[in-house]
Parts: C-alpha cells; sequence; structure tokens
C-alpha cells in the first residue's frame, strides 16, 4: 500500500509559488519526508527532506504539519523549467533503504 | 551532488538477445545500488537492491534469472537484461548510496527498446 497520498496533477503560473500538497497519515516517529522529482526522461532529482521541522534550501521549502500526518512542499517562483513529476516519500533514513516512488504529482507550470 | 552515470543512455536490441547495462558513481564509493523499471506514464519501480561484493536482493515478482545484478566493485553495477523480449521494453534507471549516507544519487536513466 503507498504510504503517501498526492494530487495527480496541479496547474501553476510562471513566477507564482506552487505548493505541492502530500498526505502521509500512517508515518511512523522515525520517518523522513523526502521529496524528489522527475523531469520527463531523466532520472529523479533530489529537492528536500525533513522529519518535523520546517526546511528550507536553494530549491524550496518543505512545511511539516505538527502532528506529521502532511507536509507542503513549496517552490517559491515557479519556471517553466520545474514541470515535472513530483515525489513524496516517506522513509526511515537507515542506510541501504531504498526509496519507494507511489505515483506523484505532475505539476504543468505555464506561462 | 554525488554524480551517478549509466551507459549506455539509450539502446535497441532484437528480441533474444541479452543487453547489459552499466552504473558508475563518479566520485564517491557506492556500498549500496538500487535498479529501477518505468514504463511509460508510471512510476519507478524498485527491482533490486545490490550490495557491494554479495548477491542482488531482488522485488517480489521480478525474475533474478532474467535481470542479472553485478556489483562487483564500489564505483560499478551492471544489470543485464538477458533473453530480451518487448515487454522489457522500458526505461531503466540506477541509483547509489555511499556507506554512511541516507541519500540516493540517481543516473539518468537508459531506455531499452526491444524489437
Amino acid at each position: 500500500d503507498a504510504k503517501t497520498t498526492q494530487p495527480p496533477s496541479m496547474d501553476c503560473a510562471e513566477g507564482r509559488a506552487a505548493n505541492l500538497p502530500c498526505n502521509h497519515s500512517t508515518i511512523s516517529g522515525n520517518e523522513y519526508v523526502y521529496w524528489y522529482r522527475q523531469i520527463h526522461s531523466q532520472g529523479p532529482q533530489y529537492i528536500i527532506h525533513g522529519l518535523k521541522n520546517n526546511e528550507t534550501n536553494e530549491m524550496a521549502s518543505l512545511i511539516i504539519t505538527e502532528d506529521r500526518k502532511s507536509s507542503t512542499l513549496i517552490l517559491p517562483h515557479a519556471t517553466l523549467r520545474d514541470t515535472a513529476v513530483y515525489y513524496c516519500i516517506v522513509r526511515v533514513n537507515q542506510a541501504g533503504t531504498a526509496l519507494i516512488f507511489g505515483k506523484g504529482t505532475t505539476l504543468s507550470v505555464s506561462s | 551532488g554525488a554524480v551517478v552515470s549509466q551507459h549506455p543512455s539509450w539502446v535497441i536490441c532484437k528480441s533474444g538477445t541479452s543487453v547489459k547495462i552499466e552504473c558508475r558513481s563518479l566520485d564517491f564509493q557506492a556500498t549500496t545500488m538500487f535498479w529501477y523499471r518505468q514504463f511509460p506514464k508510471q512510476s519507478l519501480m524498485l527491482m533490486a537492491t545490490s550490495n557491494e561484493g554479495s548477491k542482488a536482493t531482488y522485488e517480489q515478482g521480478v525474475e533474478k534469472d532474467k535481470f542479472l545484478i553485478n556489483h562487483a566493485s564500489l564505483t560499478l553495477s551492471t544489470l543485464t537484461v538477458t533473453s530480451a523480449h518487448p515487454e522489457d521494453s522500458s526505461f531503466y534507471i540506477c541509483s547509489a548510496a555511499g556507506p554512511f549516507s541516507y541519500e540516493q544519487y540517481f543516473g539518468p536513466g537508459t531506455r531499452l527498446t526491444v524489437t
């Protein structure tokens, strides 16, 4: 069974913030929330991850609710190059543990 | 970040032949490598996990005699699709992790077409 639930698709205007939601209501206390994206016909690209605190890096911000049952990935100023499939994944931080991908959200950024 | 390469980036082979795909970690030692398969308009599906110097662990439903995985060094893993058939046509992606790293670094993928 999928550990995360994401909307299948979202649209965003170029220059606006893209807010991608993810539900992970069965997340365990030692599981992290990871976000990857896959641009068409390329390998997945790491975006950000977090445990319970909000995180920010040069690509995006990750907001995790206090109960950790959901999170939101924020791309502050979406560009056309951000058009991709975004995957929200929960997993323990243990060496040798694979990332298991769900269906993800297809984000389409248009001008 | 760490770089993972795959070779070839695309390959076309005839039904019944075998094809080998290489996955290399260019600037770090990868104790664990993962192989995924992705069909059109679908998500990545984990095929197997391999640790350097030991046999790969295959996911349920993946034929280990058809998809041969070798991880003979800390920088190279290979996936050989034996007796390929058109239904094996897919996008094959590898990823690699270091011994103390929780991060997985993905290769660019290999597009296999079996005619």
